[in-house]
């Protein structure tokens, strides 16, 4: 079964430090992976989209990777700040139907 | 422009009621797509629209409905309320198609007691 496995773990930081955010998923070959964040109570915001051709994408503070040989995206928050404390969540497209597929989210804390 | 509105923001109904939660999404964008918000299965998609067709369904029981009208608005309806149903409805909407970028609402809180 297709599957999308993010850190369960909340990410305990120190700011000023790089956040790294794992995306693993199985039985999937994804055109793309998205990344959103959400905050407590309210909708996911879109961050990044990265395509299957496309190794690493920037934008700002944050950086994707996307292995699709490994089945990994790792997401990474550079100079991190309390306001980025938030949950992380990375999409597909699930092969069965045309819709967007979420992990479960990974937790990340920035301390100060 | 404005974003994805949906309404109302917060919900108690008692079991065995039936509920409808509106979504407007953005200006253009003709694909609406709902979620399912709870602790402990994150977000689970319900069903997608588009162009006033449903386009893709999740595996939720049949008491779970949606539409979409000529405007792109969206309503859900949620019948024969189940305590296990209380959780937070999300609401999506995409220029074109449901995996694009997503641009999400505020979304609707139900509680069912």
């Amino acid at each position: 079964s297709q599957k999308i496995e993010q850190n369960s773990e909340a990410l305990n930081i120190q700011e000023g430090k790089t956040a790294t955010l794992t995306c693993n998923y199985t039985n999937y070959s994804p055109a793309y992976l998205q990344w959103y964040r959400q905050d407590p109570g309210r909708g996911p915001v879109f961050l990044l989209l990265i395509r299957e051709n496309e190794k690493e994408k920037r934008k700002e503070r944050l950086k994707v990777t996307f292995d699709t040989t490994l089945k990994q995206s790792l997401f990474h928050i550079t100079a991190s700040q309390p306001a980025d404390s938030a949950t992380y969540l990375c999409a597909l497209v699930s092969s069965y139907g045309n819709k967007l597929v979420f992990g479960a989210g990974t937790i990340l804390r920035v301390k100060s | 422009k404005a974003g994805v509105t949906q309404t109302p923001r917060y919900l108690i109904k008692t079991r065995g009621q039936q509920v409808t939660l509106s979504c407007s999404p953005i200006s253009g964008h003709r694909s609406v797509s709902w979620y399912q918000q709870t602790p402990g299965q994150g977000l689970q998609f319900l069903f997608e629209y588009f162009s006033e067709t449903q386009r893709n369904k999740g595996n939720f029981p049949g008491r779970f409905s949606g539409r979409q009208f000529s405007n792109s608005r969206s309503e859900m309806n949620v019948s024969t309320l189940e305590l296990g149903d209380s959780a937070l409805y999300l609401c999506a909407s995409s220029l074109r198609q449901a995996n694009t970028e997503a641009f999400f609402g505020q979304g609707t809180r139900l509680t069912v007691v």
